[in-house]
């Protein structure tokens, strides 16, 4: 059974900093990761999407890469700004074509 | 283009009684994936349907049943409502060219679902 595992559950940081979001499965038998935004009570926003045969994307402040064999991902975003406060949602899909997730980070920036 | 939309944005039920929720997929989409998102948890996958079949299903009972219509737009039924019941549902839409939906999925806004 996949599980996917995102650590920590919280992170503030000011402003302006680099920072990292890290996630982890277990089974490396995946098709694609995403990388989604989930903002208080809203839906989800997808920011990146990986393919199992590719190592990172990009796209403007936010870089994905994937590591398939040892089952992380990491989700870079450069120079933080308070608007990018929200939930960091990564999720695999499997041979069943079901996306598993993980529980979130909850991301503050403070100004 | 239009994205995924959902109807209604929040419904409150009592125990015991029935719910149907509606999504419409983004334009040229033909397979649906509903998902469940409990309080502080990830979402849970309830069941996909690719061109109107079920095409997987999760860790949910026979009483959360749906539909996919001509047109891919999708029902989410739920008898019998429980109070764990209560959560955010979400569709997700994606573009398939073969059976299995591996592709990126695109989400709705979501139905927030209370049960009294």
């Amino acid at each position: 059974k996949q599980e996917v595992t995102q650590i920590p559950a919280a992170l503030s940081v000011p402003e302006g900093e680099n920072l990292v979001l890290n996630c982890s499965f277990t089974d490396s038998a995946i098709y694609n990761l995403q990388w989604f935004r989930q903002d208080p009570g809203k839906g989800l926003t997808s920011l990146l999407l990986i393919q199992s045969s590719q190592r990172e994307q990009t796209s403007g402040r936010l870089n994905a890469s994937l590591d398939k064999s040892s089952g992380r991902s990491t989700l870079y975003i450069a120079a933080s700004q308070p608007g990018d406060s929200a939930t960091y949602l990564c999720a695999v899909t499997g041979a069943n074509s079901k996306l598993t997730f993980g529980k979130g980070i909850t991301l503050s920036v403070r100004p | 283009e239009t994205g995924v939309t959902q109807s209604p944005t929040h419904l409150i039920k009592t125990r015991g009684q029935q719910v149907t929720l509606r999504c419409s997929s983004q334009s040229g989409h033909n397979t649906v994936s509903w998902y469940q998102q409990a309080l502080g948890q990830g979402p849970q996958f309830i069941f996909q349907y690719y061109r109107e079949e079920e095409n997987g299903r999760g860790n949910f009972p026979p009483r959360f049943s749906g539909l996919q219509f001509p047109n891919y737009s999708s029902e989410l039924n739920v008898n019998a409502l429980e109070l764990d019941d209560s959560a955010l549902y979400l569709c997700a839409s994606s573009p398939s060219t073969t059976r299995g939906g591996k592709n990126e999925q695109f989400f709705g806004p979501g139905t927030r679902l209370t049960v009294l």
